[in-house]
């Protein structure tokens, strides 16, 4: 089934612990994206990768880490986590870096953190 | 000025309305558009591109006015399965930069 897989799918974690959150898409994508969403501010960007090796900084991304040593998987690292990165995360892919068109991102199920 | 502004809502309408969101967008030379659905907090999902002549599927119509710098969805015969946050999502700048814009999202309230 091609699908995005993201884990945990739920976290809580204390202040200063190192945490990564995986995403793993199995569609051959180029394209893959952090979000983070919060009420009220919607989806907002916080990394993205248009290929392997690839990395851009999205609108939000202070306190955050990636890498994409291979093609499938787009981990994000959160080195040192505060309380204000308590939020909703999703991970998305598309089939190609250019967006148009019918080119759909698709997303994964999110992870749900907590940081105390 | 967000770059993407939507009327958070909720639209409240009944079975078999007709309801229309509007989404503004600041930048001119965003190319891309898109609305998504999200239910609930659940991932969001692609509910249809937004071209420049317009489009259509099935009861869902969305629009582009590039001078206004607006996008809108109308909905026809409203479903209760229609009730969900709609995203209204841009790119910033070329089709090539890989930066979006997410709305807040707009959410409809389907009642029976």
């Amino acid at each position: 089934e091609a699908q995005v897989t993201q884990n945990p799918r739920y976290l809580i974690t204390v202040t200063g612990k190192k945490l990564t959150v995986t995403c793993s898409q199995n569609m051959n994508h180029e394209y893959m994206s952090w979000y983070r969403q919060d009420p009220g501010l919607g989806l907002r960007q916080i990394y993205y990768s248009m290929n392997v090796e690839v990395t851009d900084k999205g609108d939000v991304p202070e306190g955050y880490k990636v890498s994409r040593k291979e093609k499938r998987n787009f981990p994000l690292i959160l080195e040192s986590p505060s309380p204000n990165q308590t939020s909703l995360y999703f991970c998305a892919s598309s089939p190609s870096p250019r967006l148009a068109g019918n080119n759909e991102q698709f997303f994964g199920p999110g992870t749900r953190l907590t940081v105390l | 000025r967000k770059e993407v502004e939507q009327d958070p809502g909720p639209f409240n309408v009944p079975e078999g309305a007709t309801v229309a969101f509007n989404c503004t967008y600041s930048n001119s030379a965003s190319q891309s558009f898109f609305w998504y659905r999200q239910d609930c907090r659940k991932e969001p999902k692609l509910l249809m591109s937004v071209y420049s002549s317009g489009n259509e599927d099935g009861r869902f119509t969305a629009q582009l006015n590039r001078a206004s710098q607006y996008i809108s969805l109308l909905i026809r015969d409203s479903k209760l399965s229609d009730s969900a946050t709609y995203l209204c999502v841009v790119n910033r700048g070329s089709s090539n930069t890989g930066k979006l814009i997410f709305g807040q999202g707009t959410t409809l309230q389907v009642k029976p």
